[in-house]
């Protein structure tokens, strides 16, 4: 079964400050999908940004940018110029037949 | 109006009690899916549905079960409820572009809070 780790259970970091966010997983699969998610106070899921493992590139939304690393197993999320509406929680979840997410990590974007 | 709709937002109930959540959605999409949240567990797969005819348990589907009524409506039901249920639930549905990979984004509703006492 595949399994997502996220070891950081909280950071925080200054606004306008960069920071990354660690997710390492483990499957047997060659073509599946990465994706991270945030969850705000509000409790909802909002997608961050997406993934294919197909796709040697990667994904960048705006401020938020991934470095996959394939071969070791790798999928952080960078956030640039970091905002105060960054403060939540961001889930790494790995989607093959289903989806399987982290544990997350809680973010705190001070002033 | 919300794409995908979970009632009802809050609940709290007895143990013993059976408990039925409820999700809609105006997406169009074919794929569902019930999850619970629970604090440094993130979210855990309960059942997933492919369509109507199509249902598949998840991670954590002892206790529970579900009823795909239409392509838009997908209920999750605990037959006896217990304090360990006790969680955050969430519905989520994705397209598909063929075979049975998720590579298409999940779209959550907003959840229900559910306290068994």
């Amino acid at each position: 079964a595949q399994t997502v780790t996220q070891s950081q259970p909280e950071m925080s970091v200054q606004e306008a400050e960069t920071v990354t966010l660690s997710c390492t997983y483990d499957t047997s699969e060659n073509n599946y999908y990465l994706f991270w998610y945030k969850q705000p106070p509000s409790r909802q899921m909002i997608l961050v940004i997406r993934q294919e493992a197909y796709k040697q590139q990667n994904a960048t939304e705006n401020r938020f940018s991934v470095n996959f690393q394939k071969a070791a197993k790798s999928f952080s999320l960078k956030i640039s110029d970091s905002q105060l509406g960054d403060t939540a929680m961001y889930f790494c979840a790995f989607a093959f037949n289903d989806m399987r997410f982290g544990a997350g990590t809680r973010l705190t974007v001070k002033p | 109006d919300a794409d995908v709709t979970q009632t009802p937002r809050n609940r709290i109930t007895k143990t013993g009690k059976r408990i039925m959540l409820e999700c809609s959605q105006t997406k169009g999409h074919d794929r569902m899916y019930w999850y619970r949240q629970d604090p440094g567990l993130g979210l855990r797969l309960i059942y997933y549905s492919f369509d109507v005819k199509d249902i598949n348990k998840g991670e954590i589907s002892d206790g529970y079960s579900v009823s795909r009524q239409a392509q838009a409506k997908f209920s999750l039901s605990l037959e006896s409820a217990i304090p360990n249920q006790t969680a955050l639930y969430f519905c989520a549905t994705s397209g598909a572009t063929g075979g049975r990979g998720s590579n298409q984004p999940q779209h959550f509703g907003d959840g229900t809070r559910l306290s068994i006492l």
